[in-house]
């Protein structure tokens, strides 16, 4: 059955550092992987996603995500954190006529 | 930008009651989607819609729930008797390209069973 797993509930960043949001994945056949975030109240919003390529994804606002076919993983990342930045970030997968969702990161940029 | 719309934001109803929440897709997208939320947690599939028949639907979609795209335009969720369970965070997604595609989220219905 496919599947995908975020390990992290929280993840804790210094504002300017760079941040890795973890996501691996199980799939059979080729995956489509995405990335969304959802800030307070708010419905998820598209970041990026990996269907077939380059193995680095560039998204919105700054992120990328890197698609590891070995270590079956598609870990969300960016470069120099923002305040703006803290809210709950979703990986997901294509999974025939519906996508699953991991169980969110919550990520909190400090000042 | 076109953007998903959803009615109402927040609808408190009670136990056994039947509620319908609405959805206007981006007019042209094909496949249409209804997910929940619990407490701000995960995102759980309920059915996806193609073509004016459901085309997958989760364990949580029992009898209890409908779907229907009336006119063209709407796409709604119909749950016939609501349950203290049933409150949750709902949205409706949509988008043109199957699973190769990103979806396009509303801003959710939060259904509060009393």
């Amino acid at each position: 059955a496919q599947s995908v797993a975020q390990p992290e509930d929280q993840v804790n960043v210094a504002e300017g550092n760079p941040l890795t949001v973890k996501c691996t994945y199980s799939v059979s056949g080729n995956p489509y992987l995405f990335w969304y975030v959802q800030y307070p109240n708010r419905g998820l919003q598209f970041l990026l996603k990996y269907i077939t390529g380059d193995n680095l994804v560039k998204g919105s606002y700054g992120f990328e995500a890197e698609f590891n076919k070995s270590q079956t993983s598609f870990h969300l990342k960016k470069p120099s954190a923002l305040v703006s930045d803290s809210a709950l970030y979703f990986c997901a997968v294509s999974a025939g006529y519906k996508y699953i969702f991991g169980t969110g990161t919550r990520l909190k940029v400090l000042a | 930008e076109p953007e998903v719309t959803q009615t109402p934001s927040h609808q408190v109803t009670q136990m056994g009651q039947e509620v319908i929440l609405r959805c206007v897709p981006i007019s042209n997208h094909l496949y249409f989607y209804w997910y929940r939320q619990i407490l701000g947690q995960k995102v759980e599939f309920l059915v996806s819609f193609y073509n004016n028949e459901i085309s997958e639907k989760s364990e949580i979609f029992d009898d209890q729930f409908s779907v229907e795209r009336p006119d063209g335009s709407n796409f709604t969720l119909k749950i016939r008797s609501t349950k203290l369970e049933d409150s949750a965070m709902y949205f409706c997604a949509s988008n043109w390209a199957g699973n190769t595609g990103e979806l396009f989220f509303g801003e959710g219905s939060r259904l509060t069973v009393l």
